[in-house]
């Protein structure tokens, strides 16, 4: 069993929608949270990072953390065509210089116009 | 401020060759780490460098060896390779502990796709 589970879509909404996005994991020493955007043959970009569990929000975007459930979710709000992409969740155990990001597999985003 | 550069952006080697990539960090950062994404999978922790040490190693055979240069350019080197080798190669900087709120976060290059045949 994988570390962290992400479910890898595709996941298609149409324009205007609410993209929900989701990850679990196992190991509860994970203490840092982090959704990246990867576009198709680009590098990951980062979204959001938050450390507690709660929610994080930052323009259209809103992260949860419920470390009790081990759950952690991507809230995209009035989603474009731009927001096609892959999403990828990533969590570490220290935000120290000896960290290592643990990702999920991705899921895949399609916003149709 | 200058972000994660990687080069080459794509690369073709031959099984058994030897490969090196080579990674430039975000201006501010003294950590660089490795990982490899294969094809619909997300990325794989290779190793990190830290003040030009290594600093933690995922799960992935000796043949996979870097640097960290004073500068905090650094290089993954793979030896023998293998098809399964074939894959994007993403270099992330960040800052050291201690630097501030999100010290530790990481930003990623754009990647160098490798293929073996």
């Amino acid at each position: 069993q994988k570390e962290v589970e992400q479910d890898p879509g595709p996941l298609s909404v149409p324009e205007g929608a609410i993209v929900s996005l989701n990850c679990t994991y196992s190991n509860s020493a994970f203490q840092y949270f982090m959704w990246y955007r990867q576009y198709s043959r680009k590098g990951p970009e980062l979204l959001m990072y938050t450390y507690s569990s709660g929610n994080k929000e930052d323009g259209r975007f809103t992260a949860q953390v419920d470390k009790s459930s081990k759950y952690i979710s991507l809230f995209i709000r009035d989603s474009q065509p731009s927001d096609s992409a892959t999403y990828l969740c990533a969590m570490s155990r220290s935000k120290a210089a000896g960290n290592k990001l643990t990702f999920g597999g991705g899921t895949r985003v399609l916003v149709k116009p | 401020e200058t972000g994660v550069t990687q080069s080459p952006t794509h690369l073709i080697k031959t099984r058994g060759q030897q490969v090196t990539l080579r990674c430039s960090s975000q201006s501010g950062h003294n950590t660089v780490s490795w990982y490899q994404q294969a094809l619909g999978q997300g990325p794989q922790f290779i190793f990190q460098y830290y003040r030009e040490e290594e600093n933690g190693r995922g799960n992935f055979p000796p043949r996979f060896s870097g640097l960290q240069f004073p500068n905090y350019s650094s290089e993954l080197n793979v030896n023998a390779l293998e098809l399964d080798d074939s894959a994007l190669y993403l270099c992330a900087s960040s800052s050291g502990p201690n630097s501030g709120q999100g010290s530790g976060t990481q930003y990623f290059g754009p990647g160098t796709r490798l293929l073996v045949l």
